[in-house]
């Protein structure tokens, strides 16, 4: 069964950088994935596409500071130049299925 | 401009009914698979629905199966969800969501766009 499991908080400093991880579940490592990014009392926003051998794309006007990367059964997401728009619950989902992670609540301190 | 607008949520008692509806814009709405993702208080995204381009093919979530039922007018660009002997756990903020690939099979690739959510509260 296809779980992604990622860690329910995260926090960082404005000006920072944050890595994000979401985590495949055993003989699912060679899935990619996407990151969507919900913002306090708005719907879910597309971020990118992450792929096993680490590249990604990302979707229409994302900032530069997102980047994302793998490794194994992880695929991140980075932020870098954390701003307070960034906080916000991140979520992935398995590239080609219905399953999201459990989400992850980044607080910009 | 994509544009994704749920209306229909509001307060209903258990057991009742609420029909959600998701008006879009922006895309040529007959070419796409559309899907209904909810979040409740306190807990992550589930997927609930899904339907093919051409209304087709609808499938649903376990939890929600033989209870909530999804349909499309392309006619009328708007998406639908159906929901009947609704229970307390399906409190939650409901959104509609697009598929990014032209008339392929729903969940083919991540949702590309998403509305801003319509609230259902169950409870008496």
């Amino acid at each position: 069964q296809l779980v992604l499991t990622q860690s329910p908080s995260a926090s960082a400093s404005p000006g920072a950088s944050v890595k994000l991880t979401c985590t495949l579940s055993s003989g699912h490592s060679s899935y990619a994935i996407a990151w969507h990014q919900q913002q306090p009392e708005k719907g879910p926003r597309y971020l990118m596409k992450v792929n096993s051998d680490g590249s990604h794309t990302k979707g229409d006007g994302i900032p530069d500071r997102f980047s994302g990367s793998s490794s194994g059964a992880e695929r991140s997401l980075i932020i870098s130049s954390l701003q307070s728009e960034d906080e916000a619950d991140y979520y992935c989902q398995a590239w080609g299925t219905w399953v999201f992670g459990g989400g992850t609540k980044l607080t910009v301190l | 401009e994509v544009q994704l607008l749920e209306s229909g949520g509001g307060l209903v008692q258990p057991g009742g009914s609420l029909r959600l509806s998701c008006a879009v814009s922006g895309f040529t709405f007959s070419n796409y698979a559309m899907s209904w993702v909810r979040r409740a208080p306190g807990k992550g995204l589930e997927w609930v629905a899904g339907i093919s381009h051409n209304a087709v093919s609808p499938y649903h979530a376990e939890s929600v199966m033989g209870r909530f039922t999804i349909s499309r007018d392309n006619s009328r660009n708007t998406l639908y969800l159906q929901m009947n002997s609704l229970r307390a756990e399906d409190t939650a903020v409901y959104y509609c969501a697009k598929d990014p690939i032209v008339g392929a099979t729903p969940g083919s690739a991540p949702f590309d766009y998403w509305g801003q959510g319509t609230l259902v509260t169950v409870s008496s």
